[in-house]
């Protein structure tokens, strides 16, 4: 069925480096825009990330804009999300998301934590 | 930016109950709306996208309507399994943003 894996979270110190990936199963991965997006905890959701099909156009939030790199491998099936000089304020859970054809988010994966603290 | 709020944040409610979740814009969005819910410990999922059309699958209690700046969400007959978190979004401009979320609990 069509399904979206995150992996790569886990506990990091400040200013440190983490790489989360997604792995897509279930549909035709290098047809849809992909997202990512995170919810700090106990909070709402924040949009994080966007990329097109062919990674010809990305789009971020300001507040990760210059520390978070967005990519992606069609022949794997895969999302990815370098996230770099990381902050006590990227803490949360990161989804990554399609985006469907009707540009909302209508798929989504179950998350991986992200604990940014020394 | 398109700043959106959403009301109520708390929203204490009855099985059978008709509830509504209203989502207000900073600027006009047309109809580039969609509505989520999440419950805990879990993803969330599309319920309604374009403001007024039900994702494949869920069921008809749920409803949207809206356009421009001010967009509702309807759940005609309150089951045990909508007690959740529901969140509006546009996808009208980028950044995206989400509204800050509406719970609904059992009264």
């Amino acid at each position: 069925q069509v399904q979206l894996v995150e992996s790569g979270g886990g506990l990091v110190k400040p200013g440190g480096s983490l790489r989360l990936s997604c792995a897509a199963s279930g549909f035709t991965f290098s047809d849809y825009y992909m997202s990512w997006i995170r919810q700090a905890p106990g909070k709402g959701l924040e949009w994080v990330s966007y990329i097109s099909s062919s990674s010809s156009y990305t789009n971020y939030a300001d507040s990760v804009k210059g520390r978070f790199t967005i990519s992606r491998d069609n022949a794997k099936n895969s999302l990815y999300l370098q996230m770099n000089s990381l902050r006590a304020e990227d803490t949360a859970v990161y989804y990554c998301a399609r985006v469907g054809q009707t540009a909302a988010f209508d798929i989504w994966g179950q998350g991986t934590m992200v604990t940014v603290s020394s | 930016v398109i700043w959106m709020t959403q009301s109520p944040s708390l929203l204490s409610a009855s099985t059978g109950d008709r509830v509504t979740i209203s989502c207000r814009m900073s600027q006009g969005i047309s109809s580039y709306l969609a509505w989520y819910q999440q419950k805990p410990g879990k993803a969330p999922e599309l319920l309604i996208y374009a403001a007024s059309t039900l994702q494949s699958g869920v069921p008809s209690r749920f409803s949207g309507s809206g356009s421009g700046t001010d967009f509702t969400l309807t759940i005609s007959c309150l089951q045990s399994e909508d007690f959740a978190t529901y969140y509006c979004q546009q996808y009208y401009s980028f950044p995206r943003t989400f509204g800050q979320g509406t719970k609904v609990e059992i009264k």
